[in-house]
């Protein structure tokens, strides 16, 4: 069973809807990661959360400690935003590594 | 704003050969990592460094692999002997507390 589940594990969306990214874990976690992956391979860190919400732009996420769970949401998107978008949590058991979720595919149509 | 810097880009090599992929991470970051992904598949760990020694390595990072931060600046990954299931995109990040990273650009290693 896999720690960190996404979904949808692909999305297609018109210009200007408003997405949203799940990522639910099933290990207790000091923070989680929203992460951003283009075609080329390259990582960028989006969002990092341990409680609440974070806001960025068009970009919003949200987290649920206690329902183990947490949301990206995308605003008025637009095809720049075609990549994808990946969920790692940092587990509380003492270790510094992420464990990483298979991520989601956005691609947006014009 | 600081970055991690990979380099190369992408590097093929032979089976068998030996091969270095170089990180320099953000100055005054002290936790260093390597992940890798594999096409198709998520992001895994490798390995983590802090304090000059491994502090940290999953199951994949056999004695094949090796970690250096040979001159205070630079972050090296060696494997040894390339397999073809070797090949994948090769992650460095840094962070200063170990919770937030800066995750670089990743190296392309093909092995044929």
């Amino acid at each position: 069973k896999n720690e960190v589940e996404q979904s949808p594990q692909n999305l297609t969306a018109q210009e200007g809807e408003f997405i949203t990214i799940n990522c639910s874990y099933s290990v207790g976690i000091s923070a989680l990661h929203w992460l951003q992956q283009h075609p080329g391979g390259g990582i960028v860190s989006l969002f990092m959360l341990s409680s609440g919400k974070k806001k960025h732009g068009r970009l919003i996420a949200t987290i649920n400690i206690q329902e183990k769970h947490s949301s990206l949401h995308i605003t008025a998107s637009h095809p720049r935003d075609s990549a994808v978008y990946i969920c790692a949590v940092l587990p509380t058991s003492g270790t510094y590594k992420y464990i990483f979720g298979t991520g989601t595919r956005l691609k947006e149509l014009a | 704003e600081p970055e991690v810097t990979q380099t190369p880009s992408h590097q093929v090599t032979q089976m068998g050969q030996e091969v270095i992929l170089r990180c320099v991470p953000i100055s005054n970051h002290l936790y260093f990592y390597w992940y890798r992904q594999i096409l198709g598949q998520k992001v895994e760990f490798l390995v983590s460094f802090y304090n000059n020694e491994i502090s940290e390595k999953s199951e994949i990072f056999d004695d094949q692999f090796s970690v250096e931060r040979p001159d205070g600046s630079n972050f090296t990954l060696k494997i040894r002997s390339t397999k073809l299931e070797d090949s994948a995109m090769y992650f460095c990040a840094s962070s200063t507390t170990g919770y937030g990273y800066t995750f670089g650009s990743g190296t392309r290693l093909t092995v044929v």
